[in-house]
């Protein structure tokens, strides 16, 4: 089965500064996709950045970029310039797919605190 | 566009009781997915609904059903309630279905089982 694992249940940072959130997974697939979400204290989850397995280039968004080590099967979250507004828990997501639909596995999230 | 709505946003419950939550899912968005968020267990995915068909089932008891009407709208129902089923019930829905598609979630439904 496969299990997603975020060691960090907490971090903190200081604005403006960088912070990489870790995530490792178990799987026995090849193709697969990862995710990193957001879920502010509002509840409402929104996908930072994703990451299919057949690319070996990471994938950046803006301030997010991910550091994809497929062969140790990691998966980190930078965020560079932290703001006020990216404290938040952040979730890791394996997703694959089955014939005719797809499952997604969540990590048990991080919380990030960012001082001002 | 309008998100995804769930309602209620939140419920009380005893147990032995039953519940039903609603999805409303982005207009156009096919897929639909149901997920049970809790302190200890984090995210766990219940299941996946597309034009609907139940596609893909998490590992929960027969008690937590759900269904999908032909305009994607979809509810979940869980049976005899019991404490451990206290979460934050979450819906997100998804244009095609398909493994890369985006997820856009709802806010959840808090439910509590007294």
């Amino acid at each position: 089965a496969q299990t997603v694992t975020q060691s960090q249940p907490e971090m903190s940072v200081q604005e403006a500064e960088t912070v990489t959130l870790s995530c490792t997974y178990d799987t026995s697939e090849s193709d697969y996709y990862l995710f990193w979400y957001k879920q502010p204290p509002s509840r409402q989850m929104i996908l930072v950045i994703r990451q299919e397995a057949y690319k070996q280039q990471n994938a950046t968004e803006n301030r997010f970029s991910v550091n994809f080590q497929k062969a140790a099967k990691s998966f980190s979250l930078k965020i560079s310039d932290s703001q006020l507004g990216d404290a938040a828990m952040y979730f890791c997501a394996y997703r694959r797919g089955y014939t005719g639909g797809f499952k997604t596995i969540f990590g048990a999230g991080t919380r990030l605190f960012v001082k001002a | 566009k309008a998100g995804v709505t769930q309602t209620p946003r939140y419920l009380i419950k005893t147990r032995g009781q039953q519940v039903t939550l609603s999805c409303s899912p982005i207009s156009g968005h096919r897929s639909v997915s149901w997920y049970q968020q809790t302190p200890g267990q984090g995210l766990q995915f219940l299941f996946e609904y597309f034009s609907e068909t139940q596609r893909n089932k998490g590992n929960f008891p027969g008690r937590f059903s759900g269904r999908q009407f032909s305009n994607s709208r979809s509810e979940m129902n869980v049976s005899t309630l019991e404490l451990g089923d206290s979460a934050l019930y979450l819906c997100a829905s998804s244009l095609t279905g398909d493994v890369l598609d985006i997820q856009y979630f709802g806010a959840g439904t808090r439910l509590s089982v007294l």
